[in-house]
């Protein structure tokens, strides 16, 4: 099974500056990456596949880069609804089986 | 816009079986470029994949769940269910449905917005 960690757990910084969250994969997983943005209540919403596409109506200052074991994502300036939790995941061709990492709660500083 | 829909009881007993179903509107389970997924998601914790199914039926499982869980289609009804057997308290948390493409690099987009089962007596 291959398992995600993502660092750091909570990251607090400050509206306007840049934020960057990590993960990690204990193999390589190719470009096999997302990441999503949680907020409390709802659904986690998809931002990046593929691990450096912006999904549609993504704004540009969210990034995505990595491929095999280390992925990051940059969120060049941030905004007051940019507060919230973070995940990767990964999808695994053989045996096909998705896995999360643990999550990042980016939090206002 | 693709949206979907989980639905099912909220609580079950220990030990019976949680049943739960995702409609989907606004497009067709029946595309041959996409998969229908279930996530879930204890109070506080994070999010882990249940196991998927294709419009023809075919399915595959998260291993350390697969001997508790069934997937199943239903074209005519554009919904897609999930069964898990033999709960227990760990099975609480929010279950999500999701779409995810059959392409080389996958990912769940969109998301319905989750239903809570809680495993209690």
């Amino acid at each position: 099974e291959i398992v995600m960690t993502q660092s750091p757990a909570t990251l607090s910084v400050s509206p306007g500056e840049r934020a960057t969250l990590s993960c990690r994969a204990s193999q390589s997983v190719s470009s096999n990456l997302a990441w999503y943005q949680q907020k409390p209540g709802q659904a986690p919403r998809l931002l990046i596949y593929g691990a450096s596409t912006r999904a549609t109506g993504i704004p540009a200052r969210f990034s995505g880069s990595g491929s095999g074991t280390e992925f990051t994502l940059t969120i060049s300036s941030l905004q007051s609804e940019d507060f919230a939790v973070y995940y990767c995941q990964q999808y695994n061709n053989w045996p096909p089986t998705y896995t999360f990492g643990q999550g990042t709660k980016l939090e206002i500083k | 816009q693709l949206q979907l829909q989980e639905s099912g009881p909220g609580l079950v007993k220990p030990s019976e079986t949680l049943s739960l179903t995702c409609t989907v509107s606004g497009g067709s389970i029946s595309s041959s470029s996409y998969y229908w997924g279930w996530i879930r998601q204890p109070p506080g914790k994070g999010l882990e994949w249940i196991g998927s199914i294709y419009y023809s039926g075919s399915t595959y499982y998260n291993p350390s769940l697969k001997s508790r869980v069934t997937i199943s289609v239903d074209t005519s009804k554009n919904q897609f269910s999930l069964k898990l057997s033999s709960v227990t308290a760990a099975d609480t948390a929010v279950y999500y449905c999701a779409r995810h493409p059959t392409t080389v690099t996958r990912w769940f987009d969109p998301w319905g917005q989750g239903t809570l089962v809680t495993v209690s007596s």
